[in-house]
């Protein structure tokens, strides 16, 4: 059964500081792999999508980077601002077929 | 592109009550829709996989008959909270997928309330 964990629950950081959100999936037979962010009371916005063929996927200060050898993905912020502030989620699919297994996120909050 | 748009935002009910939820794909057309249920600071746990003209695929321990989920078109998805009690109050979302190997795409939520 596909376990997803993200560490750490919780980040504080200063504006300006690049920073690194991880996610670990027990079962490496995955189909792939999302990067998802909640804003309080709303719904997920899709961030990046990495397919299992693939190592990394890239969009504007983000970069998702996926090793299903070792059942991890991170989540890359460079040059960090006060409205990357939000909680971010991964989510992994084992076949195309499969539900999507989320993490239980972590919560990013980004001080001015 | 890709724009789920969830109605309403928020509702309040009486105990007893049904409350109806939509979910549309407004600029593509969805294969598969998803509901999912969010308690505070928790992450979302999925109800039931609905495909247009099919019956939905609800996960265990998820009443079908409490949950009534609808899915008449490849744009529309509704899903019908029945009798409605207080412990069922909670942030509703759905998701929407164009195809097996697209991204998620997910509605505003709902905040439903059941006094």
């Amino acid at each position: 059964k596909q376990e997803v964990t993200q560490i750490p629950a919780a980040l504080s950081v200063p504006e300006g500081e690049n920073l690194v959100l991880n996610c670990s999936f027990t079962d490496s037979a995955i189909y792939n792999l999302q990067w998802f962010r909640q804003d309080p009371g709303k719904g997920l916005t899709s961030l990046l999508l990495i397919q299992s063929s693939q190592r990394e996927q890239t969009s504007g200060r983000l970069n998702a980077s996926l090793d299903k050898s070792s059942g991890r993905s991170t989540l890359y912020i460079a040059a960090s601002q006060p409205g990357d502030s939000a909680t971010y989620l991964c989510a992994a699919k084992k076949t195309s077929y499969d539900k999507v297994i989320f993490g239980p996120g972590t919560s990013l909050s980004v001080i001015p | 592109g890709a724009v789920v748009s969830q109605h309403p935002s928020r509702v309040i009910c009486k105990s007893g009550t049904s409350v109806k939820i939509e979910c549309r794909s407004l600029d593509f057309q969805a294969t598969t829709m998803f509901w999912y249920r969010q308690f505070p600071k928790k992450s979302l746990m999925l109800m039931a996989t609905s495909n247009e003209g099919s019956k939905a695929t609800y996960e265990q321990g998820v009443e079908k008959d409490k949950f009534l989920i609808n899915h008449a078109s490849l744009t529309l998805s509704t899903l019908t909270v029945t009798s409605a009690h207080p412990e069922d109050s909670s942030f509703y979302i759905c998701s929407a997928i164009r195809s097996i190997n697209s991204p998620l795409h997910f509605g505003n939520g709902t905040r439903l309330t059941v006094t």
